[in-house]
């Protein structure tokens, strides 16, 4: 089992660039999360999928962000444009299908710094 | 909102049993009690989950309160490994349930050699 990938694990941009992190989790999962760490605001939930289709996306700040997952096995968090206040750590989690008490696994992130 | 109360931080000797106390008064008859670990820079880790029954797995063990107002996760012989912030986080896993998981504050624990 090689876990939830995550890709790049570092990108460093400037203001106004567009962004993609991408995810792949673990296979036979049928749920991704987006999470975002700050210092100031800890871990917060970004969006969920269940079977590739946005469950809730309540958490996304504004419209800048974006994200798909066109198949079960990929999936990307699109910042267009970056600013800087989006420096944060980025994580992706899976959960498998075969209980609805399964728990979270997390990739190891992507840390963003835009400049 | 977190549903849970965690104490900020916590120190431990090493060898010795690590206790982390949750507070989730108000948690629901469907909701899971469960626990990560997030050691620096990297993603948060699955520690164990539970009901109602007292759990135990390689990594630790969950004692949960009869009136599953409280619970306590054990680390039983804490390693300098084990420095890490401890998040307990409680989710409704039914069927019906949201699949969100909400992450407090933690508890940053300190092992001490």
């Amino acid at each position: 089992d090689a876990g939830v990938i995550q890709s790049p694990r570092h990108e460093v941009t400037e203001m106004g660039q567009e962004v993609t992190l991408r995810c792949k989790p673990i296979s036979g999962h049928n749920s991704l999360f987006w999470y975002r760490q700050t210092m100031m605001r800890g871990l917060e939930l970004l969006i969920y999928f269940n079977n590739n289709v946005p469950i809730d996306d309540s958490g996304m700040p504004e419209d800048r962000f974006s994200a798909k997952m066109p198949n079960a096995s990929f999936s990307t968090l699109k910042i267009q444009p970056s600013e800087p206040r989006d420096s944060a750590v980025y994580f992706c989690a899976s959960m498998g299908g075969g209980s609805y008490n399964s728990p979270l696994h997390f990739g190891n992130g992507t840390r963003l710094t835009v400049t | 909102d977190a549903k849970t109360t965690q104490p900020t931080s916590m120190d431990c000797a090493e060898g010795r049993a690590a206790n982390l106390p949750c507070n989730h008064s108000t948690i629901s008859g469907n909701e899971y009690v469960y626990w990560y670990r997030q050691i620096h820079s990297q993603g948060p880790q699955y520690i164990i989950h539970g009901l109602k029954n007292n759990e135990t797995n390689e990594m630790a063990s969950l004692i949960i309160t009869e009136d599953r107002k409280s619970s306590t996760l054990i680390l039983p012989h804490a390693t300098l490994r084990d420095t890490a912030v401890y998040y307990c986080i409680v989710r409704d896993g039914s069927p019906s349930g949201t699949y969100k998981y909400i992450f407090g504050t933690g508890t940053r624990l300190k092992v001490l050699a």
